[in-house]
């Protein structure tokens, strides 16, 4: 199985911050990487598939970085909806396993 | 509209079957895999299989082969997810979701870009 790490598991940030968050794949996945964002009680929701791509209807605050083993998810200026979990997921496998989530919290 | 809309939630006795379902509309149906994903309280989430409805062609993953048997009926385009012996371990959100093609250019990848909004099972004597 490929394991995907992601860090931190949490963190505290302003509205208006610049945050980031890395996902670690444990073996070359090329660019086969997806990040979600999941609100409490609801489903996840596609944000970047292909290591950089946003997915239709995705803010321009939010980018994807990276390529093998090492990716990152950015957001340029934290915005009030953007207080979530985040999960990486690759896709280089048929039934691709997720990272275990950026919990992303007000300060 | 794509939508997947799941059934509701469900409290259940180990031992007892289930089947919990996920209707799709706003597509076609046939044209792509949907997939099972679980999410332990308080945890990340696990793929647990994909079906392709053209043909029932299913793909588990090793953790869940033998415990759970994902299934389709074509004509109300609806995706099944079925225990026929629950345990309290398998206390879960459980969520469909479709798996599409986000292209950027010439390429295409597999995506899994929209999903039901979750089931609760909750399974305790």
């Amino acid at each position: 199985d490929i394991q995907m790490t992601q860090s931190p598991s949490s963190l505290s940030a302003s509205v208006g911050d610049r945050v980031t968050i890395t996902c670690r794949a444990s073996q070359n996945i090329n660019n086969y990487l997806s990040w979600y964002q999941q609100k409490p009680g609801k489903a996840p929701k596609l944000l970047i598939f292909a290591a950089s791509n946003l997915h239709i209807g995705v803010p321009s605050r939010f980018s994807g970085s990276g390529s093998a083993t090492d990716f990152t998810l950015t957001i340029s200026s934290l915005q009030p909806e953007d207080f979530a979990t985040y999960f990486c997921q690759q896709s280089f496998t048929t039934l691709g396993t997720f990272g275990q989530g950026t919990k992303v919290e007000i300060k | 509209e794509v939508q997947l809309v799941q059934s509701g939630a469900e409290i259940k006795k180990p031992g007892e079957s289930l089947t919990i379902s996920c209707k799709v509309s706003g597509y076609s149906f046939t044209n792509f895999w949907i997939g099972w994903a679980r999410q332990l309280p308080g945890k990340s989430l696990e793929w647990m299989g994909i079906i392709y409805p053209v043909d029932s062609d299913t793909r588990y993953s090793p953790s869940f082969h033998g415990q759970v048997t994902i299934s389709v009926d074509k004509s109300i385009s609806t995706a099944y997810l079925q225990w026929s012996s629950l345990k309290a371990s398998d206390t879960a959100i459980y969520y469909c979701a479709r798996r599409g093609r986000g292209c950027n250019g010439a390429s295409c990848y597999e995506v899994f870009d929209y999903w039901g909004q979750g089931i609760l099972v909750f399974v305790s004597s």
